[in-house]
């Protein structure tokens, strides 16, 4: 059974920074692409970013370009998202989802719960 | 403000049938990207529930459907249930956008 289970988040003063994590399993890491998809309070889904299954090919939404970085172990089976100058707009719900295909490019076909992130002074 | 277009509500009545648009433009899904529909039920993560514009995966049952029209998808309940009360988002690509994964806005699907 494929399970992705989010940590490291927790509330963060505007400008600082947080990592999360994905821990993986249930399936062959290493096969598929991976997603960080956001869930402000009360609003709608909101992709983030995307990983293919060797990090070779890697993408952002436009509002998070330059300040998020993902990367992922395959040796560990995990995923990370490093979160630079977060903004209060960035408070949300994060989840990690599996992608259908190695590159990023088919369906979330499996969500972790998500991990709460609150920038706030 | 998605580029894609979905309704913020829809309701019905147990048993009734209810669809739910999505609407796109000639950059994502009229330039033939796949449509994927999600099911996200209250305080959960979300579901896949369609995949490729009208497949289900394995346990959805067959009263969900999807189909396309043009720059346009909809997902259709049938023999709607309490259960089915959530809210539900299409995804998509689109090739004007960096990254270019899309999701509507959502739908908040009501059983009266």
């Amino acid at each position: 059974e494929v399970h992705l289970v989010e940590s490291g988040g927790g509330l963060v003063q505007p400008g600082r920074s947080l990592r999360l994590s994905c821990a993986a399993s249930g399936f062959t890491f290493d096969d598929y692409a991976m997603h960080w998809v956001r869930q402000a309070p009360g609003k709608g889904l909101e992709w983030v970013s995307s990983i293919s299954w060797n990090s070779g090919t890697i993408g952002y939404a436009d509002s998070v370009k330059g300040r998020f970085t993902i990367s992922r172990d395959n040796a560990k089976n995990s995923l990370y998202l490093q979160m630079n100058s977060l903004r209060v707009e960035d408070t949300a719900l994060y989840y990690c989802a599996k992608d259908s295909l190695a590159a990023a490019a088919g369906t979330n076909d499996y969500w972790g719960q998500g991990t709460l992130v609150t920038v706030s002074s | 403000q998605s580029v894609l277009t979905q309704p913020p509500s829809v309701s019905g009545a147990p048993g009734q049938r209810v669809t739910i648009s999505c609407t796109g433009s000639s950059s994502n899904i009229g330039a033939g990207y796949d449509v994927h529909w999600y099911q996200q039920l209250p305080g959960t993560a979300p579901k896949l529930l369609i995949y490729g514009y009208t497949n289900r995966p394995s346990g959805v049952p067959d009263r969900f459907s999807g189909s396309k029209s043009g720059s346009s998808a909809s997902l259709a309940i049938t023999g709607l249930r309490a259960e089915d009360a959530a809210d539900y988002y299409c995804q998509s690509y689109d090739s004007s956008l960096s990254g270019s994964r899309v999701f509507g806005g959502g739908t908040k699907l009501t059983v009266l």
